[in-house]
């Protein structure tokens, strides 16, 4: 199957700093990108979906001044988080969906983030 | 929205059983249902899915049913391995030319299967 490489797989950051993660569609063109955020042992929780060369849409309860995100590539999708506090340590996954094709979504390996 | 539940949360086997994981869906216009499974600390990665024009699908020891009047879809594994214990999530899509055909997921199942 087709490849989506998240990177970092892991990050610690001090509070009020930003950080930003990227999603890569390695062998396909991603017109759509989503971004799920996971609680240990909880479930993929949609936070928006991103298509290419447009605004990102958010979920209700996710705030998009916070999570900023960019999908300014048919291969290339990036979550921000700004001003990061304890709460927002989670488990971010982003996947790639090709709408040209009937397919599935390929899902990234995660990143791991740690507010300290 | 759309709204999926999925039971049961955790399901412990002997190597050799079956599992089966079920899942029930709110919104009749959904026509995608995926399975992943997720190990500790990775993505989750697809296993079987069904879209709604079928009723079954198998691939080797897994199994994927669909019930589209009751809105109810199964996941059936055959024949454990240790190395099948993992999370499972189900999840439904409205996947079409003309919306994203995001997925919405089950709670996830904890599967462990005893050597």
């Amino acid at each position: 199957g087709a490849v989506v490489s998240q990177h970092p797989s892991r990050v610690i950051c001090k509070s009020g700093t930003s950080v930003k993660i990227e999603c890569r569609s390695l062998d396909f063109q991603a017109t759509t990108m989503f971004w799920y955020r996971q609680f240990p042992k909880q479930s993929l929780m949609l936070m928006a979906t991103s298509n290419e060369g447009s605004k990102a849409t958010y979920e209700q309860g996710v705030e998009k001044d916070k999570f900023l995100i960019n999908h300014a590539s048919l291969t290339l999708s990036t979550l921000t988080v700004t001003s990061a506090h304890p709460e927002d340590s989670s488990f971010y996954i982003c996947s790639a969906r090709d709408m040209g094709t009937i397919t599935e979504a390929f899902f990234g390996q995660g990143t791991r983030l740690t507010v300290v | 929205g759309e709204n999926v539940e999925q039971h049961p949360s955790t399901l412990s086997v002997q190597e050799g059983d079956s599992a089966v994981i079920k899942c029930t869906y709110s919104d009749s216009a959904s026509n995608y249902f995926p399975w992943y499974k997720q190990e500790l600390g990775k993505g989750p990665q697809l296993i079987i899915d069904i879209r709604s024009n079928v009723g079954e699908k198998k691939d080797q020891r897994i199994a994927v049913t669909l019930n589209k009047t009751a809105k109810h879809f199964s996941l059936h594994i055959t024949e454990t391995q240790p190395e099948d214990s993992a999370v499972y999530f189900c999840a439904a899509s409205n996947y079409g030319s003309s919306n994203t055909g995001k997925l919405i997921f089950g709670q996830g199942t904890t599967l462990q299967v005893k050597p």
